[in-house]
């Protein structure tokens, strides 16, 4: 089944700098990559997901790119604020549908004023 | 839209007795899905739904758990007996088309 490794477990950062959160996939044919938020004692909430036909997505501060070939895809947080501090998940759907989501471990991104 | 809701918000219960786990999906949602939080295993996926039939349960832990959909604007996860280790945040998310989840606030459950 498909796999979904998330580094790193924790990032650390300063307000301003930029931080990135990598994800690698093991299905070849999972076609649908969201990534989401989860504040302390919150629900996960989206805030971005690519599709496999596309490379890259951007939505303000955030983006997100996707490598095929290599099977990874990436979150990337520009001029990071202190209210970006929250648990991040990224996500794959395997098999080729747009059904269940398997999950990354997280990645707990702390801004630092 | 109220999202996805969920109850209880917390349930504390003693070992060996049964908890239900209730979720209203988002209206027009047709798929639905119940995911269970803990620090160890981050979120596992126990069981979705499709139109209200059960399409993969592979993740369901073990018989103590079972899970209902019986119709499109209700499901339950029970599990009966409750152990300790069931204790976690359980999420409902439901989804339609080609969009992403939307989760519940999530039950948070104890075991003692």
């Amino acid at each position: 089944g498909e796999n979904v490794e998330q580094h790193p477990s924790t990032l650390s950062v300063q307000e301003g700098d930029s931080a990135v959160i990598k994800c690698t996939y093991s299905d070849s044919a999972s076609n649908y990559f969201p990534w989401y938020k989860q504040e302390l004692g919150k629900r996960p909430q989206l805030i971005i997901d690519i599709r496999s036909n596309v490379g890259e997505k951007k939505d303000q501060r955030i983006a997100v790119t996707l490598n095929k070939t290599a099977k990874h895809f990436s979150l990337h947080i520009t001029e990071t604020q202190p209210e970006d501090s929250a648990v991040y998940f990224c996500a794959a759907s395997p098999s080729g549908g747009y059904n269940k989501l398997i999950f990354g471990a997280g990645t707990r991104l702390a801004v630092h004023p | 839209d109220a999202g996805v809701i969920q109850s209880p918000r917390h349930e504390v219960t003693e070992m060996g007795q049964e908890v239900t786990l209730r979720c209203k999906p988002i209206s027009g949602h047709d798929y639905l899905f119940w995911y269970r939080q803990t620090m160890m295993r981050g979120l596992e996926l126990l069981i979705y739904f499709n139109n209200n039939v059960p399409i993969d349960d592979s993740g369901m832990p073990e018989d103590r758990f079972s899970a209902k959909m019986p119709n499109a604007s209700f499901s339950t996860l029970k599990i009966q007996p409750s152990e300790p280790r069931d204790s976690a945040v359980y999420f409902c998310a439901s989804r339609g088309g080609h969009h992403g989840y939307t989760f519940g606030s999530g039950t948070r459950l104890t075991v003692v």
